[in-house]
């Protein structure tokens, strides 16, 4: 059975400071990978998306990037964290086009 | 551009009560239509998914789902639920071609809640 983690849980972190969050498969090879961010109490934005590994397409610029290092292993990051990057950062995989499975997600708040 | 609309924000009902959250959407052609649930500080779980086929899907935890093309809606029932079902549910659609194949749509979410 497939199984997707994130780390960490949550963060808090100042503004201006970096952020890495991780977000790991284990079970499937080669899956389609996606960050999405979700404000409180918000609906779900997608951010990122990959294909294959090294690739990742941005479908939203929220000052945010995004890499795939690994096949399992997709990483969402930023230099600079602004307050409007607080919120709830989820990931997702899919076999292809079909259904994706999210993870537990990353809750993030930034002072 | 797709859109997805969940007209209503927040659902109460009693225990033991039927349940319809509804969604519509917005596409020119038939795309992949999925609920979903979100719990308290969770992340997201599959409820169910249609592609094509019967209208009628069936998806865990007794939930079901009626696709209308004629109407472009996907709304979701219960016959009876428990007060383990609150949470947010989100209705989504994706095109399923492209490049970006796997580009989810949300609606805002319902809150349900459910009195015991």
């Amino acid at each position: 059975a497939q199984t997707i983690h994130q780390w960490p849980v949550a963060e808090i972190k100042a503004v201006g400071s970096p952020l890495s969050l991780g977000c790991t498969i284990k079970g499937k090879s080669s899956p389609n990978l996606y960050w999405y961010w979700q404000a409180t109490g918000g609906t779900l934005q997608q951010l990122f998306y990959s294909i294959t590994v090294g690739q990742v397409e941005s479908v939203v610029q929220l000052n945010l990037s995004a890499s795939r290092p690994k096949d399992d292993q997709f990483i969402l990051s930023t230099e600079k964290l602004l307050l409007s990057h607080s919120g709830f950062y989820l990931c997702a995989w899919s076999p292809g086009v079909d259904t994706q499975y999210f993870g537990p997600g990353t809750r993030l708040l930034v002072l | 551009a797709q859109s997805v609309t969940q007209p209503d924000a927040r659902v109460t009902v009693s225990e033991g009560a039927s349940l319809q959250l509804r969604c519509k959407y917005s596409y020119s052609a038939t795309p992949y239509l999925f609920w979903y649930v979100q719990y308290p500080r969770q992340g997201l779980q599959l409820l169910l998914k249609y592609y094509s086929g019967d209208p009628v899907v069936q998806g865990v935890n007794g939930f079901e789902a009626e696709f209308s093309k004629s109407n472009s809606s996907f709304h979701l029932r219960k016959a009876s639920v428990h007060w383990s079902d609150s949470a947010v549910y989100f209705c989504a659609v994706s095109i399923g071609t492209g490049a970006n194949t796997g580009k989810l749509t949300f609606g805002h979410g319902t809150i349900l809640r459910v009195h015991p």
